[in-house]
């Protein structure tokens, strides 16, 4: 088992591109999160999945994000017509039913995006 | 979610003790207190977490106020690889995991 990874680590766009960023969760995990974190700014919560259902969505996910997990396995977080505002770490997190009872997620390292 | 307050950095010396506090006044009984930090260029990691009792484990210890509305993160001794942000986090036990992140405290630890 090796983690949660995320890719690609790093994205360099310019405005109004889209870009797709994936995280593959630990196995097993029925659990997705996406997260934001701006400079000096703790995580802040995009989304959630389990399994394959999208089952809460942040005010901060605004129409040009989409995130999808098609088979409850990796999940993709999608941003359309970027902005320089969606500069940001992009960070996926998994859990599973157990450990999700007591709050424990696993963060992967995190996909970079800078919006030009 | 109850909100938490911690204070923006704390700094230690390499090897001592580090006690990073954290007041959550308005927690509710539901609530376990949950701690992640965050290595540079890192994404956070699970610490600890409590509900009632003092927790210990081979990363930390946690002390929580008897009447909740307080906890404290305990270091016992502090490595340069402990330099990170330590967040302190509430969340209910209905909840589904979902975490609410604040600002933290920026551990500093100085050989």
């Amino acid at each position: 088992d090796t983690g949660v990874s995320q890719n690609p680590r790093h994205k360099i766009t310019k405005r109004g591109q889209n870009v797709t960023f994936r995280c593959d969760p630990i196995s097993e995990h029925n659990r997705l999160y996406w997260y934001r974190q701006t400079l000096g700014q703790g995580p802040e919560f995009l989304t959630y999945f389990q399994n394959e259902a999208q089952l809460e969505k942040s005010r901060l996910l605004s129409d040009r994000f989409s995130a999808e997990r098609p088979k409850g396995s990796f999940s993709t977080l999608e941003i359309q017509r970027t902005e320089q505002g969606d500069s940001a770490m992009y960070l996926c997190a998994s859990s599973s039913p157990g450990q999700g009872s007591t709050g424990e997620l696993f963060f992967g390292e995190g996909s970079r995006l800078t919006v030009l | 979610d109850a909100k938490t307050t911690q204070p923006n950095s704390m700094e230690s010396n390499e090897e001592e003790p580090v006690h990073l506090p954290c007041n959550h006044s308005t927690i509710s009984g539901t609530d376990y207190i949950h701690w992640y930090r965050q290595l540079p260029s890192q994404g956070p990691e699970y610490v600890i977490h409590g509900l009632t009792s003092n927790v210990n484990n081979r990363m930390a210890s946690l002390a929580i106020a008897e009447d909740r509305k307080s906890s404290t993160l305990i270091l016992h001794r502090a490595t340069l690889r402990d330099a990170a942000v330590y967040y302190c986090i509430l969340r209910d036990t209905d909840s589904w995991g979902k975490l609410q992140f604040g600002a933290g405290t920026q551990v500093v630890v100085t050989p």
